[in-house]
This record gives C-alpha cells, sequence and structure tokens, in this order.
C-alpha cells in the first residue's frame, strides 16, 4: 500500500523561471489537496479537486499557480515566473470523502527554493 | 471565520516528561472535526486523531491523550512519558463540516523538543 507521493522533493529555481510538481495520491482516493508550508508555519490550503474537477481555490493561489488533475488521478502544480516569496514546501494530500470527515493523507512534500 | 491557534510555539521537555500541547479553535458551526497531524523533521504530516464536535468524549491511544472541552472551544493533547521520538512538530485542524469541502484549516504547530 503506497501513500501520497511528491516529486521532485527539492527544487532551486532561479527567479523567474516555471517549476511544475507532481502529486500521485492514494490510488483510490477520489479527493486531492494542494498545501503551502512556509517556515515557522502551519500549512495552508491552495487548491482540491474531486476526481478530475477543481472545485476551491484559495485567494493564495494568484494567476501564477495552475494546478490539474486531468484523468483524476496524479496531479500537477505548476508556478510560472516564479518569485522569492514562492519558496516554500508544497505538500498534497488525499483523501476518499464526501463529507468532509475524514483525515487527509499527505505525502513528504517538495520544497521549493527561489533564487 | 474559523481558526485554530496553538500559542505554544516551542517546548522542551527532558525525555518522560509529561507535556501537553494546547489548541484552541474557532468556528460558527456546529459541526465540524478536528485533528492532531505530527510533522516529523522528513515532512510528511502524520495523522494522529480525529474527533467530531457532538463527541466530547476524551480519547487515550498508548502514551498519547487528547482532552476536547467544547465549553472552552480546546482540544488538547498530551503525551505521557515523552520519548525521544516524539521531537516533532505537531498541529492542531479545523475541517469545516457544512461545506463539505474536507480541507483543513491548521494551526501554527508547536516545536516539540523532547531531550535524553
Amino acid at each position: 500500500d503506497t501513500g501520497v507521493s511528491q516529486n521532485p522533493r527539492h527544487k532551486i529555481t532561479k527567479r523567474g523561471q516555471n517549476v511544475t510538481f507532481r502529486c500521485d495520491p492514494i490510488s483510490e482516493h477520489n479527493r486531492l489537496y494542494w498545501y503551502r508550508q512556509t517556515l515557522g508555519q502551519g500549512p495552508e490550503f491552495l487548491t482540491y479537486f474531486q476526481n478530475e474537477a477543481q472545485l476551491e481555490k484559495s485567494r493564495l493561489l494568484s494567476d501564477r499557480f495552475s494546478a490539474e488533475r486531468p484523468k483524476g488521478s496524479f496531479s500537477t502544480l505548476e508556478i510560472q515566473r516564479t518569485e522569492q516569496g514562492d519558496s516554500a514546501m508544497y505538500l498534497c494530500a488525499s483523501s476518499f470523502d464526501g463529507t468532509g470527515s475524514r483525515e487527509l493523507f499527505f505525502g513528504e512534500g517538495s520544497r521549493l527554493t527561489v533564487l | 471565520a474559523q481558526k485554530v491557534t496553538q500559542a505554544q510555539t516551542e517546548i522542551s521537555v527532558v525525555e518522560k516528561e509529561d507535556v501537553t500541547l494546547d489548541c484552541v479553535y474557532e468556528t460558527r458551526d456546529t459541526t465540524y472535526y478536528l485533528f492532531w497531524y505530527k510533522q516529523p523533521p522528513s515532512g510528511e504530516l502524520v495523522f494522529l486523531i480525529r474527533r467530531n464536535s457532538f463527541d466530547e468524549q476524551n480519547e487515550i491511544s498508548g502514551r498519547y491523550s487528547w482532552n476536547f472541552q467544547k465549553s472552552t472551544s480546546s482540544f488538547n493533547f498530551t503525551i505521557t512519558a515523552s520519548q525521544v521520538v516524539d521531537s516533532a512538530v505537531y498541529f492542531c485542524a479545523l475541517s469545516e463540516f457544512p461545506s463539505n469541502t474536507g480541507k483543513l484549516i491548521f494551526g501554527q504547530g508547536t516545536t516539540l523538543q523532547v531531550k535524553p
């Protein structure tokens, strides 16, 4: 039974470059979430999918950010024209849920450093 | 608005001491869920417990126990006889049930250091 997988685990990029992170959720999970965590803070919600539909986006998700889950399985989070303020850990989580009552299962995160 | 506050930023104890991590939440919802997660240095958030708003019974799991008090909007976590392996960042989180999104609102986290 594999957990949530994220890659790359670490990404160092120069300001202005585009980066893409991938998340593979637990296979039977229909919901997938992206969170951002900065140093010393708790994770902050960015967006979530139910199957392939993106149902909610946080106002934290500027128009430089785009997330997809094309076949309702893996998801990608792309950041265009990266800025130093984008440096953070990007966490993916999944659940099999329709009520909001279940725990989320998290991956180990993708750490982004923008120079 | 929903909010979770963990007032203790860092706690340091010596092994075998008991330690309590505080969590206070705010919500207008009558139905909600509360969670605790552990984040070790590897970064992965590990689920510890889920409690719904209608169940105020305290829960014990080995050295871990949780005290849920609706009257004070608190959901505190106690580790008995702490061990070095308990060193991690602990997060309390709130789920908004009526919105049905399943998304969690996290507190700022408490870093626990257990010294040998």
